[in-house]
């Protein structure tokens, strides 16, 4: 069955730390699309990125950097020099086929909160 | 800004009312979704649709229903509600052509049942 998993439930970081996130999917597709959200303390989800499973280039944007491995099935996320607005719940999600990927459903992990302290 | 807008924000309500929340988009998008967020559960996929009077269940949809009569709108009863449909409720729209598509969500519904 496809799943995501984030086994972080909480991180705390000073301000100037670079942090990791880990998002770990499960999935019998050789086709599939892997996302991260960030939900900031206002509460709305916004969209980061979206990465398929051809491509295992790492992509960077700005201080952001994300980190895929298909041997290891897992779609890391890593904030360098983290900042106070760094502080959010982030979500990796999976989209495959077998889920439904004509149809755009996704299935989400159940988040890290990441809290970076001045 | 993708164009979507929840209503109402919050709400409160007892156990046994009905309730519906209303989802707009102003862009025409195809796909639209419903989710509710607890915590340590992530998001949970109630109803989508995709198309107009076109909807199918996702995985939480027990106790729930949806509408959509225009491309624009669509709708998510709680037809008796109950405590454990206490939860914030977030609207989806997926951008894009082709599949697995990112999707773009509200601001969001606060539902408290009493």
């Amino acid at each position: 069955a496809q799943k995501v998993t984030q086994a972080q439930t909480e991180i705390s970081v000073v301000e100037k730390e670079d942090v990791t996130l880990d998002c770990v999917y499960e999935t019998r597709d050789t086709t599939y699309y892997l996302f991260w959200y960030k939900q900031p303390p206002s509460g709305e989800l916004v969209f980061l990125i979206r990465r398929n499973s051809f491509d295992e280039q790492n992509e960077i944007s700005g201080r952001y950097s994300w980190n895929f491995q298909k041997s290891t099935s897992s779609f890391n996320f890593t904030i360098t020099a983290s900042q106070v607005v760094d502080s959010a719940v982030y979500f990796c999600a999976l989209s495959d086929n077998l889920s439904g990927g004509a149809t755009n459903k996704l299935i989400f992990g159940t988040g890290t909160l990441l809290a970076v302290q001045p | 800004d993708a164009g979507i807008t929840q209503s109402p924000r919050h709400k409160v309500t007892e156990t046994g009312t009905p309730v519906t929340l209303r989802c707009h988009q102003t862009e025409n998008h195809r796909y639209m979704y419903w989710y509710r967020q607890d915590p340590g559960h992530g998001l949970r996929l109630i109803h989508y649709s995709y198309g107009v009077k076109d909807t199918d269940k996702g995985e939480v949809s027990d106790g729930y229903s949806v509408s959509r009569s225009k491309t624009e709108d669509f709708l998510l009863t709680l037809e008796s509600a109950t405590s454990s449909q206490t939860s914030v409720y977030f609207c989806a729209i997926a951008i894009g052509q082709g599949g697995n598509q990112p999707q773009h969500f509200g601001d969001g519904t606060r539902l408290s049942i009493l």
